[in-house]
């Protein structure tokens, strides 16, 4: 079936240090998602990418797609407190439900 | 805004009890989806539903059922509770986008679970 890798499974950084994950899939996707869990609290959805190189922005949150559809990236530019919490990656390829990766928990230190 | 509430924040059972976790949703969403969360193993598939009384195996269906009788509803069942079941339980629905199951999904607070 199908599997979605997640690396690294943790990450701590000192506060204004970049922070990126990385997420990998054993097929070919139709979308991507990315969802920000806190500490104690539940997924909260991010930002989706369909398109093949796609490259989107979120203030300090860059999202890409990879060109063959079977990875994609967040990075985090000058890390603040309020980043801290799992970041999941979550595939989508034909009529299969989302497949969530392993997530990768982030610390920042202030 | 996209609720979705779950029955209880924690939960403690027995071995062998049957247990019933519920979830709700108020947006008229086709999709819904429980998921268990464990540490290091991100968020696994129990089961999903596309419609009112439709089902589908997720990833781990083994000792799980589920119910979905009113399109706003979804229960997962324990049938008979075991230790290795203790974990978190998240609840999930999503609009039907083109079909595919594969469209934004919201999640409820969850709900831990313990089996003693």
């Amino acid at each position: 079936g199908q599997q979605v890798m997640q690396i690294p499974q943790y990450q701590h950084v000192q506060e204004g240090e970049d922070f990126t994950t990385y997420c990998n899939s054993s097929t070919t996707l139709s979308n991507i998602q990315w969802y920000k869990q806190r500490p104690g609290g539940h997924p909260v959805f991010l930002i989706q990418l369909v398109k093949s190189g796609e490259v989107k922005k979120q203030k300090r949150l860059t999202f890409q797609f990879g060109e063959a559809k079977k990875n994609s990236s967040l990075h985090i530019t000058a890390t603040q407190t309020t980043d801290v919490g799992t970041y999941f990656c979550a595939g989508g390829a034909g009529r299969r439900a989302l497949t969530f990766g392993s997530g990768t928990r982030l610390q920042v230190q202030p | 805004d996209v609720k979705v509430t779950q029955s209880s924040r924690y939960l403690v059972k027995r071995t062998g009890e049957k247990v019933f976790l519920e979830c709700v949703q108020d947006m008229d969403h086709e999709n819904m989806f429980w998921y268990r969360q464990d540490p290091g193993l991100g968020l696994r598939l129990i089961y999903f539903s596309y419609d009112v009384k439709m089902k589908e195996k997720g990833d781990i269906p083994e000792g799980y059922s589920v119910s979905r009788e009113k399109k706003e509803r979804f229960s997962l069942i324990l049938e008979s509770a075991s230790t290795n079941q203790t974990s978190m339980y998240l609840c999930a629905s999503s609009l039907r986008n083109r079909g595919l199951p594969t469209d934004t999904q919201y999640f409820g607070p969850g709900t831990r679970l313990t089996v003693l």
